[in-house]
């Protein structure tokens, strides 16, 4: 399996910071099939960007991928109170697909 | 849009079965693979199968064989999970979600594009 490996585990920035969460996977994968998702509290996962870079419907664009196999980033470029949230990357290139393990985005 | 909504919650004893079902709504449905991802309470996100669009393929995660079957209704656009064996380990929030063939990736390889609201699943004797 596809391991993907998330840092930091928690990042604590103040509202209109930038932040920058990393994720390594064990092997190649190709930036066609990398996603991230947003958990809030409570909630479902929510897409937020598809092939490595491609952002959602509806998804404001503070939020960026980038990146290329095996070291992809998302990047919230003005940190908003409702940003608050896990973020997950995912691989759906190989079966089974695989998550990372997550990074908790916190408001200082 | 396509939206799911998720059967509610369960509690189980310990060698029952449960079954979820996952309902559809929208007729662009048809083009969607659905697959179930569990969440134990505060981890992390895990895969575990995958149905096509037409009901007559599957693939699940090795560690879920011969205990987990995805069935899909396309006259109800309706997909089921049915986790036998059960275990206090598989105590865990269940989700159904979604991608369009092709949308965002290639074939069955899409990103979950949507997702249900969850079924929490409690094992417990």
């Amino acid at each position: 399996d596809i391991v993907l490996t998330q840092s930091p585990g928690t990042l604590s920035l103040s509202p209109g910071e930038r932040a920058t969460l990393s994720c390594r996977a064990s092997q190649s994968v190709s930036s066609t099939f990398l996603a991230w998702y947003q958990q809030k509290p409570g909630q479902a996962p929510r897409l937020l960007i598809y092939g490595a870079s491609s952002r959602a419907t509806g998804v404001p664009d503070r939020f960026s991928g980038g990146g290329s196999g095996p070291d992809f980033t998302l990047t919230i470029s003005r940190l908003e109170p409702e940003d608050v949230a896990v973020y997950y990357c995912q691989q759906y290139g190989y079966s089974p697909r695989t998550f990372g393990q997550g990074t908790k985005v916190e408001i200082k | 849009q396509v939206q799911l909504v998720q059967s509610g919650a369960e509690v189980k004893k310990p060698g029952a079965s449960v079954k979820v079902s996952c309902k559809a709504s929208g007729n662009t449905f048809t083009n969607y693979y659905v697959h179930w991802v569990r969440q134990a309470p505060g981890q992390g996100l895990e895969w575990m199968g995958i149905i096509n669009p037409s009901g007559d393929s599957t693939s699940y995660r090795h560690t879920f064989q011969g205990r987990l079957t995805l069935t899909r209704d396309t006259s109800t656009s309706t997909v089921y999970m049915d986790l036998s064996s059960l275990k206090s380990e598989d105590t865990a929030v269940y989700y159904c979600a979604g991608g369009a063939a092709g949308s965002t990736g290639s074939g069955s390889y899409t990103a979950f594009d949507i997702w249900g609201q969850g079924t929490m699943v409690t094992v417990s004797s």
